[in-house]
């Protein structure tokens, strides 16, 4: 079945720039009607969607992150990643990667998530 | 943005009792295709959210039957037939109607 992956540095400097990546088996990333998003909690919080992006290229960011924001998709390697800019400690969090399938092929919601990988922002 | 508001915050429930969680968006999350794209996950300790519900009753692929969802419009209700052990953790209510996608801010299952 499928299965998603998040790697990357699991600490970052303040102002630098996180970068992650989800590595996606068990079937296509390019697969019609499937939408390929980020969201986050920070310690304790709840859930917040970053943006999603599909297998075209096609982005879509929460405004209040969009400025430092940059999803991208490469389907050769069946990986989408997430570029968030100018980190403060309050960029701190788990950051998870998740499937959602579009409504009009079915749900609407993300029903595969990866298990999450946690980023630090600490000099 | 759509805000998600789930009451209450905090629920202890006795094994084996019903359970009641509430969810109210700031705007109709009917979609212009006639969708309704209001979902429910439940987070486990220390574990990624998992999907329970979508389009506001559909229960998930291995979702029991004990979980149920109900609503319209602006407000929607997740209900657990009776709690077990497994339940506990945090419920969020989401809707993916409009960007950005938002979520409720969390209601935390307990047993009492």
């Amino acid at each position: 079945q499928l299965q998603l992956q998040e790697s990357g540095p699991g600490l970052v400097k303040p102002s630098e720039t996180l970068s992650l990546t989800c590595t996606v088996s068990g079937g296509s990333i390019t697969s019609s009607g499937y939408y390929w998003g980020w969201i986050r909690q920070p310690p304790g919080k709840g859930l917040e969607w970053i943006g999603s992006i599909y297998y075209s290229g096609s982005t879509y960011y929460n405004p209040s992150l969009k400025s430092r924001v940059t999803i991208s998709v490469d389907t050769s390697k069946r990986q989408f990643s997430l570029k968030l800019s100018s980190v403060t400690a309050a960029d701190t969090a788990v950051y998870y990667c998740a499937r959602l399938e579009s409504g009009s092929y079915g749900g609407g919601a993300f029903d595969i998530w990866g298990q999450g990988t946690t980023v630090t922002v600490s000099s | 943005d759509i805000v998600m508001t789930q009451t209450p915050l905090s629920s202890p429930v006795t094994l084996g009792q019903p359970a009641s969680i509430s969810c109210r968006s700031s705007q109709s999350l009917v979609h212009s295709d006639g969708n309704t794209y209001l979902s429910w996950l439940q987070q486990r300790p220390g574990q990624p959210p998992r999907l329970l519900i979508y389009k506001i009753s559909n229960r998930y692929s291995g979702v029991p039957d004990r979980f149920s969802g109900s609503g319209a419009g602006t407000d929607f209700t997740l209900k657990i037939s009776r709690v077990e052990a497994e339940d506990v953790g945090v419920y969020y209510c989401m809707q993916a109607t409009q960007y950005p996608y938002t979520f409720g801010q969390g209601t935390k299952l307990e047993i009492k």
